[in-house]
């Protein structure tokens, strides 16, 4: 079955540092661009980061650079997502997500998500 | 970056009736080389993670029922539920993702059933 799922949200103060993981399973990890997006309570998407197909290619928005690290392990088909100095707005679903294929971002597979709560 | 707004933010719509949500980029996101509207749709339904709907615009992902369209070109998007189902209450976002990084979202619009 083709599907992605996230784990390691939780709660956590601010300041602390948490890492997400995205397990991926039914399809060949290794071709596609893989995501984070996120989504605070009650509110609009918001694309967090990018990890090219061999690793070597990261992006982030602006509000996450220096603080977040994307990294993908394609022997494992896990993805995962270094949370450094998490603020409060930082508190969000974390969605894995599958780039379409090609290398266009946008998203044809995403995860149920994982919640962070970054809260003193 | 480039900003998508969504228009309206909330609307209710009879079943069966059309649904008509607007979207639009502040810079252009067709891409002159192939002639490509780099513009997606997606539905998310409360508790659910979004699901995609439109690409290029106006190409419906595999399994999506035809009454959803997509159209525009440009700057100017609409996605447009031809006779509303109870299963299509949802938020519907657009993203455009022709200027990246970042890639962009738009703010959503809900739809109810009035």
């Amino acid at each position: 079955q083709v599907q992605l799922e996230e784990s390691g949200g939780g709660v956590v103060q601010p300041g602390t540092s948490l890492r997400l993981s995205c397990a991926a399973s039914g399809f060949s990890f290794s071709r596609y661009r893989m995501h984070w997006v996120r989504q605070a309570p009650g509110k609009g998407l918001e694309w967090v980061a990018v990890v090219y197909d061999d690793g070597n290619n990261k992006y982030y928005v602006d509000s996450v650079k220096g603080r977040f690290t994307i990294s993908r392990d394609n022997s494992k088909n896990t993805l995962d997502l270094q949370m450094n100095s998490l603020r409060g707005e930082d508190t969000a679903v974390y969605f894995c997500a599958r780039g379409f294929s090609g290398g266009f971002w946008f998203f044809d597979l995403w995860g149920r998500g994982t919640l962070v709560t970054v809260s003193s | 970056d480039i900003v998508m707004t969504q228009s309206p933010d909330s609307l209710a719509v009879s079943l069966g009736e059309r649904a008509t949500i607007n979207c639009k980029s502040s810079q252009s996101v067709l891409y002159g080389f192939n002639n490509n509207n780099y513009l997606a749709w997606y539905q998310q339904k409360a508790g659910q993670p979004p699901k995609l709907l439109i690409y290029w615009a106006s190409t419906r992902e595999s399994g999506v029922p035809d009454r959803f369209s997509g159209s525009g070109s440009g700057t100017d998007f609409t996605l447009t539920i031809s006779s509303l189902q109870a299963e299509d209450v949802a938020v519907y976002y657009c993203q455009q993702y022709l200027n990246t990084p970042p890639l962009t979202f738009g703010g959503g619009t809900k739809v109810e059933i009035k």
